[in-house]
């Protein structure tokens, strides 16, 4: 079975600066599908990037970057320039290649970073 | 602006009740997702429905959790009789035929308190 791990359950990061949140993942599968999503107090979960197994190079979406170790079964989330609104829980997510069958498509989370933003 | 919608967003009941949750999923989407949130054990998922047909309800307490799929447009969750231990946040996903490879949209989710 497919695990998800984030070892920071908090981090603080000023205003306009740049954070890292950190995941890792185990798997036996070679083709997969990750994601970090975004769940202000609002409660709603937000995509922000999403990175398939099998492409090398790095997802990016604006301000929010991935690291994507394959081998070491690495992912973490790079924000730059923090805003205020970047305040929340985020989630980092796995998900088998459902071409191969075998899978449910379900996500499976990890329990989550509190980010605070601090002005 | 194509969305998942969830009713009740809150929902406080007394142990022993019985409980609905309803999902809207976008419109064309053919799997729906059941996740339950909690603090101890975070997001889980608890059913999986394509087609309207459930493939897997692993994740739920058979003995006081159902969730069906009555058509397209509604998928419903309930629990009956509910315990404390079933509060949490609810939260229903979607995702299209032709989409699966990627994201799932999630309805903002009902928030249960079981007193």
């Amino acid at each position: 079975a497919q695990t998800v791990t984030q070892s920071q359950p908090e981090m603080s990061v000023q205003e306009a600066e740049t954070v890292t949140l950190s995941c890792t993942y185990d798997t036996s599968e070679s083709d997969y599908y990750l994601f970090w999503y975004k769940q202000p107090p609002s409660r709603q979960m937000i995509l922000v990037i999403r990175q398939e197994a099998y492409k090398q190079q790095n997802a990016t979406e604006n301000r929010f970057s991935v690291n994507f170790q394959k081998a070491a079964k690495s992912f973490s989330l790079k924000i730059s320039d923090s805003q205020l609104g970047d305040a929340a829980m985020y989630f980092c997510a796995y998900r088998s290649n459902l071409r191969y069958g075998g899978s449910q498509g379900n996500l499976i989370f990890g329990k989550g970073t509190k980010l605070s933003v601090k002005p | 602006d194509a969305r998942v919608t969830q009713t009740p967003r809150h929902k406080v009941t007394e142990m022993g009740q019985e409980v609905t949750m309803r999902c809207q999923p976008i419109l064309g989407h053919n799997t729906v997702f059941w996740y339950r949130q909690t603090m101890m054990q975070g997001l889980e998922l608890l059913a999986y429905f394509r087609n309207r047909a459930p493939l897997d309800d692993s994740g739920m307490p058979k003995d006081r959790f159902s969730a069906e799929m009555p058509d397209a447009t509604l998928a419903t969750l309930k629990i009956q009789p509910s315990e404390p231990r079933d509060s949490a946040v609810y939260f229903c996903a979607s995702v299209g035929r032709g989409q699966g490879l990627y994201e799932q949209f999630f309805g903002p989710g009902t928030r249960l308190t079981v007193l």
